[in-house]
């Protein structure tokens, strides 16, 4: 079965702790997404890589960060630095032919810090 | 800047009526334009994707429009079904964005049975 397995579905953690979440993809995609969707709004882009050991930040980078050591996985952590870390998450991949193709979705994590 | 734009952002149909979903973007330098539905807690799931030298795409129930001059996207649902209820959001990726996708706030759809 190909796609998108994001792990935990739901995280609770403690103010100033950071926490890592999973992105796998068995989709042979070059390209990797992290967005954060919040109540009501549309998604945020966090960070994205289009080739392993390279990412780029996207519009909402501070507090948080990548690696992309591998072509399937690409883990987010949130860092205590991010000031207001309670979101969904949702990670993506498509093939390097953005242009023409389409981003396929993870079934995203809750994230709760209290 | 690239902003996307959906009205209303919450709509109730009932069943059997035909949904009509709207999507404007600020910067017409779009190379496509995605709809997404979204279920409550879930992912997105692509529902169709318009190529920036296509006017239409068809699938099913659903028929998506694009007018790259005025900046809109239409997505037109028949016959619409209690199913149907979820949220549907349009991303559309162009240069303005730097070629990343940008998102619409999206519309929530109840369809009453």
């Amino acid at each position: 079965d190909g796609g998108i397995t994001q792990s935990p579905k739901y995280l609770f953690r403690k103010e100033g702790q950071n926490v890592t979440l999973s992105c796998e993809q068995n989709l042979n995609h070059d390209a990797m997404y992290w967005y954060r969707q919040d109540p009501g709004q549309g998604l945020r882009l966090i960070y994205y890589s289009q080739i392993v050991n390279d990412f780029q930040k996207g519009d909402i980078a501070e507090g948080y960060s990548v690696s992309r050591e591998k072509k399937e996985s690409f883990p987010l952590t949130v860092t205590s630095a991010q000031k207001n870390p309670t979101a969904f998450y949702l990670c993506a991949s498509s093939t390097l032919q953005g242009i023409l193709d389409e981003q396929y979705f993870g079934p995203g994590t809750r994230l709760t810090v209290t | 800047k690239q902003e996307v734009t959906q009205i209303p952002a919450a709509l109730s149909v009932p069943e059997g009526e035909n949904l009509v979903l709207n999507c404007s973007f600020t910067d017409s330098a779009i190379y496509n334009l995605q709809w997404f539905r979204q279920d409550p807690g879930k992912g997105l799931t692509s529902l169709l994707l318009i190529q920036s030298s296509q006017r239409e795409q068809t699938s099913g129930r659903l028929n998506a429009s694009l007018d790259k001059s005025s900046g809109r996207s239409t997505l037109y649902i028949a016959a619409s079904q209690p199913g149907d209820s979820a949220t549907y959001l349009c991303a559309v990726f162009g240069k303005a964005a730097g070629n990343k996708l940008t998102f619409g706030g999206g519309t929530r759809v109840l369809v009453k049975p």
